[in-house]
C-alpha cells in the first residue's frame, strides 16, 4: 500500500492560514492525493482531490509538488470549527473498489 | 447537498444477538462501502459494492455480512454479535468511477456489544 506521512499534530491561530503537509512519495504518475478532516465523533468529510495540478474549492487549496512526492493541504482562514485531524489518503487501490487508506493523520488544533 | 445517513448513532447490543446496521444514500451513487475504525488501528474496509446485489470481501469481513437490494441502501449484518464487534462504523458511498471519486460518509454508528 502506497504509506502517506503527516505531522502528528499542529496549531493555528484563528483567522491565520493553516498549511497541513503530507509526503506521499511512492505516489505513482496515475494517483490522485485525497485530503479528508474528521471532526470528534463525526465520520470523515471529504475536503479536496487533485494530480498533478493545484486544485482550490470552497474549502481549502491544494498544492501539489512537480514531483507530485508531497502535498499542502491550505485552510485561508481557520475557525475554531476547523479543529480535526485531517488526514491525506494515499491511493486508491483499484482491485479493491477504491478502499481507503487512512493513516494517523495530522491533529489541528485552531485556538483563539 | 451530498448525505449519506447510518440508521443509528449510538447502538447497545448483547452477545450473540443479529444485529443489522442501515445506510442510505441519496446521490444515486454505484459504489458503496462499509468500515470500521478503532483507535490506532484507522479505518478497516469490511465489505464494499459496485452496485445492486453485488457484493465484495474487504480486509475483514469475518462475522460480517451485506445486503445490497436497493442501489440507495446497504446493510451490514453482524451474525451473532461478539464484544470483539465493538466499534465505530461508518458507511460511505462514491460515484462509479471509483479511481477518482470522493468518498461521502455518514456520520457512524457507535456499536457496543455487552
Amino acid at each position: 500500500d502506497a504509506k502517506t506521512t503527516q505531522p502528528p499534530s499542529m496549531d493555528c491561530a484563528e483567522g491565520r492560514a493553516a498549511n497541513l503537509p503530507c509526503n506521499h512519495s511512492t505516489i505513482s504518475g496515475n494517483e490522485y492525493v485525497y485530503w479528508y478532516r474528521q471532526i470528534h465523533s463525526q465520520g470523515p468529510q471529504y475536503i479536496i482531490h487533485g494530480l498533478k495540478n493545484n486544485e482550490t474549492n470552497e474549502m481549502a487549496s491544494l498544492i501539489i509538488t512537480e514531483d507530485r512526492k508531497s502535498s499542502t493541504l491550505i485552510l485561508p482562514h481557520a475557525t475554531l470549527r476547523d479543529t480535526a485531524v485531517y488526514y491525506c489518503i494515499g491511493p486508491f487501490i483499484y482491485n479493491q473498489g477504491g478502499k481507503l487508506i487512512f493513516g494517523q493523520g495530522t491533529e489541528l488544533s485552531v485556538k483563539p | 447537498d451530498v448525505k449519506v445517513t447510518q440508521s443509528s448513532r449510538y447502538l447497545v447490543k448483547r452477545t450473540g444477538e443479529k444485529v443489522f446496521l442501515e445506510c442510505v444514500q441519496d446521490m444515486d451513487h454505484e459504489n458503496m462501502f462499509w468500515y470500521r475504525q478503532d483507535p490506532g488501528l484507522g479505518l478497516r474496509l469490511i465489505y464494499f459494492s459496485y452496485d445492486v446485489k453485488m457484493k465484495e470481501k474487504g480486509d475483514i469481513p469475518e462475522g460480517y455480512s451485506v445486503s445490497r437490494e436497493k442501489k440507495e441502501r446497504f446493510s451490514l449484518i453482524l451474525e451473532s454479535a461478539s464484544t470483539s464487534q465493538t466499534s465505530m462504523y461508518l458507511c460511505a458511498s462514491s460515484a462509479r468511477d471509483r479511481g477518482h471519486q470522493p468518498q461521502h460518509f455518514g456520520d457512524g454508528t457507535r456499536l457496543s456489544i455487552l
